[in-house]
């Protein structure tokens, strides 16, 4: 298994242009989440999915979007770029097995806005 | 979720047991214990969890004190690829999907 993988490793981007980062998990996790981590913190959630065809909003949603039309793939979607954007992004999926659920982490996607 | 509070840093010599400490004093009786670690700004990887019992895998074992408002994570022989940032989060049964990261305890391991 691949696991999660996540394209592109690396992006710059100029205030006010779009991008979609991308997300596949090749474990039939039924869970996906985004989160971004800025310098010196931990994550913070910007949105999850439960399922295909399910998304929600998480702490920091402002600025994204998401949709969840397949099992495997969670894109997340910058429409317009903005400076606050610059950050470090990871994609997650997770299953609940025996109760609780643990969740698996893609190698991260950095951002930088101009 | 209940708040979790972990030192900002800690060292360890390398060979030597590495005791992370965290505090959960208004954790629910439904909120599990989960560790997850973060080396050189890498996905976070999940370590272990635990409800009530003490816990034991191949990387690290979870001591929860009897009243749940606090537990400790050990590496029972820590090496230097075991620096990292260790994270301790409370969380309730099927909200993995839904982790609050603090900024958890950087931990150096030296020589």
């Amino acid at each position: 298994n691949a696991g999660v993988t996540q394209t592109p490793k690396f992006q710059v981007l100029k205030t006010g242009q779009s991008m979609t980062l991308q997300c596949a998990q090749d474990m039939n996790h039924e869970y996906m989440s985004w989160y971004r981590q800025d310098p010196g913190m931990g994550l913070r959630l910007i949105h999850y999915s439960v399922g295909a065809g399910i998304t929600d909003q998480g702490e920091v949603p402002n600025g994204y979007n998401v949709s969840r039309s397949t099992t495997e793939d969670f894109p997340l979607r910058l429409l317009s770029a903005a400076p606050s954007q610059t950050s470090v992004y990871f994609c997650a999926s997770s299953e609940l097995r025996g109760g609780t659920d643990t969740q698996y982490f893609g190698p991260g996607t950095r951002l930088t806005v101009l | 979720d209940a708040k979790t509070t972990q030192p900002t840093s800690m060292d360890c010599a390398e060979g030597r047991a590495a005791n992370l400490p965290c505090n959960h004093s208004t954790i629910s009786g439904n909120e599990y214990v989960y560790w997850y670690r973060q080396i050189h700004s890498q996905g976070p990887q999940y370590i272990i969890h635990g409800l009530k019992n003490n816990e034991t895998n191949e990387m690290a074992s979870l001591i929860i004190t009897e009243d749940r408002k606090s537990s400790t994570l050990i590496l029972p022989h820590a090496t230097l690829r075991d620096t990292a940032v260790y994270y301790c989060i409370a969380q309730t049964t099927g909200g993995g999907n839904k982790l609050t990261f603090g900024t958890g305890t950087q931990l150096k391991v030296e020589l």
